[in-house]
């Protein structure tokens, strides 16, 4: 079975500070790793995912995400907030096979203050 | 290229009753899935469809129920509704099946009451 697990359903920064989105994950097998992007009333929209090739992911929007197996952690930064940038982010875990999809965390709020 | 697509956007409904999502995938696309996210929580796998055939449920009652079409589309048919099935219902599709390369529609918000 897998699992995420988002610490912070909240993180508060400013505008042109640090974000950082924290994920840990649980698998049996080697994982596949997203993060999703989620505006109010809309749908999900994939920031970057993790498939076995480079640690360090570079995804859209300037946001990147570096897989530690040690850590079992997918964490997601960016170097500086925008106010564009608040919405919830859902970090979600796969595997190569044909039968598994996607388990997701709780979600994370990212608020940005001016 | 046409994204997914689902209708209707919002409903209502009254407990007990039954209702019927629909979602278009998005061309080339071949393989469905279904997402429950209740309000503050993480979508929740409720089933996949690869032509034609489910290909993975989750842990959903068998009153949830879909059906995948010769052209990939697909409906989510939830019989018996209770209050706690409010919630968006997302559908993703992608090229093959398994948990890679889903692109998500805007969803349908469903309020039971």
């Amino acid at each position: 079975a897998q699992s995420v697990t988002q610490l912070g359903s909240h993180v508060s920064v400013s505008e042109g500070a640090l974000v950082l989105l924290r994920c840990n994950y649980s698998s049996s097998v080697p994982p596949y790793l997203f993060w999703y992007v989620q505006y109010p009333n809309q749908g999900l929209q994939l920031l970057l995912k993790y498939t076995s090739a480079a640690t360090l992911v570079k995804g859209i929007n300037g946001f990147e995400a570096e897989f530690k197996k040690s850590e079992t952690s997918f964490h997601l930064t960016k170097p500086s907030a925008h106010m564009s940038d608040a919405a919830e982010y859902f970090c979600a875990v796969s595997d190569n096979s044909g039968y598994s999809t996607l388990t997701f965390g709780k979600g994370t709020m990212l608020l940005v203050s001016p | 290229e046409t994204g997914v697509t689902q209708s209707p956007t919002h409903l209502i409904k009254t407990r007990g009753q039954q209702v019927t999502l629909r979602c278009s995938s998005q061309s080339g696309h071949n393989t469905v899935s279904w997402y429950q996210q209740a309000l503050g929580q993480g979508p929740q796998f409720i089933f996949q469809y690869y032509r034609e055939e489910e290909n993975g449920r989750g842990n959903f009652p068998p009153r949830f129920s879909g059906l995948q079409f010769p052209n990939y589309s697909s409906e989510l048919n939830v019989n018996a509704l209770e209050l706690d099935d409010s919630a968006l219902y997302l559908c993703a599709s992608s090229s093959k099946p398994g948990g890679q390369g889903h692109t998500f529609g805007s969803g349908t918000r469903l309020t039971v009451v």
